[in-house]
């Protein structure tokens, strides 16, 4: 079975600029979470969908950050513009059932940020 | 708040000694509790996971969990550590009817030849 996929692994980039993020959840899974890990913390939660509606994006910062789930698969998530602090891996995960269930999430490799 | 601590920043054992990484919560109704692993440049990895019965589960690599509700704990053990072993461990907590998985700030476990 194939995993949560996320490209690209690595982006370098300069403040103000902007960039983008994608993920491919495995198959048939419901709910999709994106997730941001500043170096030394615990992952933090920016948004996560249900299908393709958003449950929860208490976290995202939306002046500058929008993601989106079309068709309630593949999903993307945009910083415009960039700040210094945005500087993190930002890990993709999805699980099948409900975010409310006692399901796993299971985590892509993650797309590591650099903001110069 | 709802919370979850893990006290120790890094964790240091001999190869063939045990080990336990601890978390402790602070969370509302009857949560669901996991604990995960990730290695470097890697996400993470799903390790096991407490929802009832059983306080003592068992997950994948020889690792197990105990959870203990009345010190709200649910510290991760394996008998004996081997230097494969060595990675991040993250405790992460679904409060009761709460869809958000709150995650700790994560325990370096090294372990030695």
């Amino acid at each position: 079975e194939a995993g949560v996929a996320q490209s690209p692994r690595y982006k370098i980039i300069e403040k103000r600029q902007s960039v983008a993020f994608w993920c491919n959840p495995i198959s048939g899974h419901a709910t999709l979470y994106w997730y941001q890990q500043i170096l030394g913390q615990g992952p933090k939660l920016l948004i996560q969908f249900q299908n393709n509606g958003v449950v929860d994006d208490s976290q995202l910062p939306k002046d500058r950050f929008s993601a989106e789930r079309l068709k309630g698969v593949d999903s993307t998530l945009k910083i415009q513009p960039a700040k210094l602090e945005d500087s993190a891996v930002y890990l993709c995960a999805s699980s099948l059932g409900p975010s409310s269930g006692a399901g796993e999430l299971f985590f892509g490799e993650g797309s590591r940020l650099t903001v110069l | 708040a709802q919370s979850v601590a893990q006290p120790e920043d890094q964790v240091n054992v001999a190869e063939g000694n045990p080990l336990t990484v601890k978390c402790t919560y602070s969370v509302s109704g009857n949560p669901y509790l996991f604990w995960y692993v990730q290695y470097p440049n890697r996400g993470l990895q799903f390790l096991l996971k407490y929802i009832t019965g059983d306080n003592l589960v068992k997950g994948s690599y020889g690792f197990e969990a105990e959870f203990n509700k009345s010190q709200t704990s649910f510290h991760l053990k394996k008998p004996s550590a081997l230097v494969s072993d060595s990675a991040l461990y993250f405790c992460a907590v679904r409060p009761g009817g709460y869809n958000k998985l709150i995650f700790g700030a994560g325990t370096r476990l090294a372990v030695h030849p």
